[in-house]
């Protein structure tokens, strides 16, 4: 199965400010998929990313606070942007892994102060 | 709205019970898989079932898929430490994006 780079591992930010949360994998994907899971909770679909087009936003997500970038097939940026403490969440990246079902990434502990 | 409960919410059990862990939900789906989550970590999967009646067994762990393909069980015998962590159910449907299950929050005291 893919293996999942995600860095940071945690952050403290200020409101206001952005932060940009990276995913790198070991292999070429097609999509590459962003969640946000509050501590403890189930994991909520952001948004889809193809390389080589814009990302695809579920209902409650705009791309105004939640660009993604998608420059190449192994690589994903998620910037939560003006941030507020309710977007203090964990945010991961996942791949489909074929039988392997998906792979997440280790996830990014976001704190808004 | 959320198209997979879990049951129960939270489970505290001692080392060593059995433990069942349900995943409902009222739409058919074309697999399933079973994943647990370990603080700061992300989801990782246990298993995929595929088919109605389906029964895989991964150690201590068994996992059932409904026969009309809407719900899934896992079962734990003799529960261990290790075996804390969040259970996260998630359903695929045709093309349609993965859809998690609200999770169950299983501790083992030992």
């Amino acid at each position: 199965s893919a293996v999942i780079s995600q860095k940071p591992s945690r952050d403290i930010c200020q409101r206001g400010t952005s932060l940009t949360i990276q995913c790198q994998v070991d292999s070429q994907v097609t999509m590459m998929f962003w969640y946000r899971q509050q501590p403890g909770q189930s994991l909520t679909l952001i948004a889809t990313a193809n390389q080589g087009s814009e990302a695809t936003y579920e209902s409650g997500f705009v791309i105004d606070k939640f660009p993604i970038s998608r420059p190449n097939l192994t690589f994903s940026t998620l910037t939560v942007s003006n941030m507020s403490p309710e977007d203090s969440s964990i945010y991961l990246c996942s791949v489909e892994s074929g039988l392997y079902g998906y792979t997440f990434g280790s996830g990014t502990r976001l704190t808004v102060v | 709205t959320q198209l997979l409960e879990q049951s129960p919410q939270f489970l505290s059990i001692q080392e060593g019970e059995n433990l069942t862990v349900y995943c409902n939900s009222s739409s058919v789906f074309s697999s399933l898989q079973w994943y647990r989550q370990e603080p700061g970590e992300g989801p990782v999967l246990l298993v995929t079932v595929v088919t109605g009646g389906e029964v895989k067994k991964l150690k201590r762990l068994t996992f059932q898929f409904g026969d009309a393909r809407k719900d899934s069980s896992l079962h734990i015998t003799a529960a261990q430490p290790g075996d804390t962590g969040l259970y996260l159910c998630a359903g695929e449907k045709g093309n349609e994006k993965l859809t998690f299950g609200t999770g169950t929050r299983l501790t083992i005291i030992p």
